[in-house]
């Protein structure tokens, strides 16, 4: 299962465009990219997903570049209640034949007024 | 509400004790898993079912941990003879298909004492 990298907070400030970017060096030929987001005491609520290039949908953008070996989720005018923790995942299957959804630490964006 | 629905949403226990936790996903979604989150880490994979069949289980579901889905709909997820260290929020989600978009539960909260 590919490893994912991305970095351990952000903060930004109402009405920006944040970027998080996410680093999946090993990713393989049949991995999706999928970005969840949680709030404290909440399961995580998927985001975005993709395969290649770019991928947006109401919520978010997501970019990813031809080698795939990052990606970045893009999110327009963030507002106070964007305020979460933004998980990256490569999902692949294993040996069971599930698609094992293996989550990092995590980005944990703080918006501020 | 026809999301992913978990129960209880918290329980305090004392250590040695059995604890059951219950998940039911949405109907139509033949694949269910568990998942282990404790503060500041993301989520850890625990088990995934996909209807009935139990067909991968995390080193990390030591002997005391059993998990069941009796018939493809519900699942349960027993922890025998509880220790402090099980204090976790356990998280349910189901999906309908490899690779597809997951949706969670809001969790069950356990804390041993």
């Amino acid at each position: 299962l590919a490893k994912t990298t991305q970095p351990i907070s952000m903060d930004s400030y109402e009405g920006q465009e944040v970027n998080i970017t996410c680093s999946h060096n090993n990713i393989a030929t049949n991995d999706y990219i999928t970005w969840y987001q949680q709030f404290p005491s909440q399961g995580p609520r998927f985001i975005i997903q993709g395969y290649k290039t770019k991928v947006t949908n109401e919520v978010a953008s997501l970019f990813i570049p031809a080698d795939r070996k990052s990606s970045t989720l893009s999110l327009p005018r963030v507002s106070l209640s964007d305020t979460a923790v933004y998980y990256c995942l490569v999902g692949g299957y294993s040996g069971a034949g599930s698609y094992q959804l293996t989550f990092g630490k995590g980005t944990k964006l703080s918006v501020i007024p | 509400d026809t999301g992913v629905s978990q129960n209880p949403r918290h329980k305090i226990t004392k250590r040695g004790q059995n604890v059951t936790f219950r998940c039911d996903p949405i109907s139509e979604h033949n694949r269910l898993y568990w998942y282990r989150q404790t503060l500041g880490q993301g989520p850890e994979f625990l088990t995934y079912f996909q209807n009935e069949a139990q067909l991968e289980k995390s080193r990390l579901l030591s002997d005391r941990f059993s998990a069941e889905r009796p018939k493809g709909s519900f699942s349960t997820l027993e922890i025998q003879r509880t220790e402090q260290g099980d204090s976790a929020m356990y998280l349910c989600a189901s999906s309908p298909g490899a690779g597809t978009e997951a949706f969670f539960g809001q969790g069950t909260r356990l804390t041993v004492v």
